[in-house]
């Protein structure tokens, strides 16, 4: 089975672009989660949905920060616009009951 | 406030020599505590799900147990393989599928 997909795996863009990130779940798993992490902060839930439906975005940092989940095989992240203290990595994790499996990470420089 | 703290923030290992890592949580509600691995520019790995107080679980050199207020990783005969970021997570009764991650033990493992 595959795992959970993201992409980029790696972003350098300059301050002020937009930038997408994206996220394929594994397939049959009906939660996802956006998480950002950083070494000052560690690992931060940005926000998660539950069957397509976001169900906690209070993690997300600005109103710069919007996610979505058009159907259960496909999320984005997106920051518009982008700032240098967006620089982090960003993971994509899905579970179908309790435990979380997590993508490889998208790593984002933002200069 | 919930908080999950981790121990110490890094451990340097000899080959073969035993040690444990402790994870300890303040929150009012635990519906389960959950361990994982996270190599350099990778997403972490599920290793483990602990539900209740006297609880064990085991692969291969690691056990991982659970009392009332922490959680202990117990690397036995480590192996230079198993230099990782160790990370706790908890998941709380009113959260849904939402974790919080403690921010980790680093374990280095020397030959």
């Amino acid at each position: 089975d595959a795992g959970v997909i993201q992409s980029p795996r790696h972003e350098v863009t300059e301050m002020g672009q937009e930038v997408t990130l994206r996220c394929k779940p594994i397939s049959g798993h009906n939660s996802l989660f956006w998480y950002r992490q950083t070494m000052m902060r560690g690992l931060e839930l940005l926000i998660y949905f539950n069957n397509n439906v976001p169900i906690d975005d209070s993690g997300m940092p600005e109103d710069r920060f919007s996610a979505k989940m058009p159907n259960a095989s496909f999320s984005t992240l997106k920051i518009q616009p982008s700032e240098p203290r967006d620089s982090a990595v960003y993971f994509c994790a899905s579970s179908r009951q309790n435990e979380q499996y997590f993508g490889p990470g998208t790593r984002l420089t933002v200069t | 406030e919930d908080q999950v703290t981790q121990s110490p923030e890094a451990l340097r290992l000899q080959e073969g020599e035993s040690s444990s890592l402790n994870c300890s949580y303040t929150v009012s509600g635990l519906r389960g505590l959950f361990w994982y691995r996270q190599d350099p520019g990778k997403g972490p790995e599920f290793l483990f799900t602990l539900y209740s107080a006297g609880e064990e679980k085991e692969k291969e050199r690691l056990k991982a147990t659970l009392t009332k207020k922490e959680s202990f990783l117990h690397i036995t005969a480590p192996k230079p393989e198993d230099s990782a970021t160790y990370l706790c997570a908890v998941r709380l009764t009113d959260s849904w599928g939402k974790l919080q991650f403690g921010a980790g033990t680093q374990v280095v493992v020397t030959p």
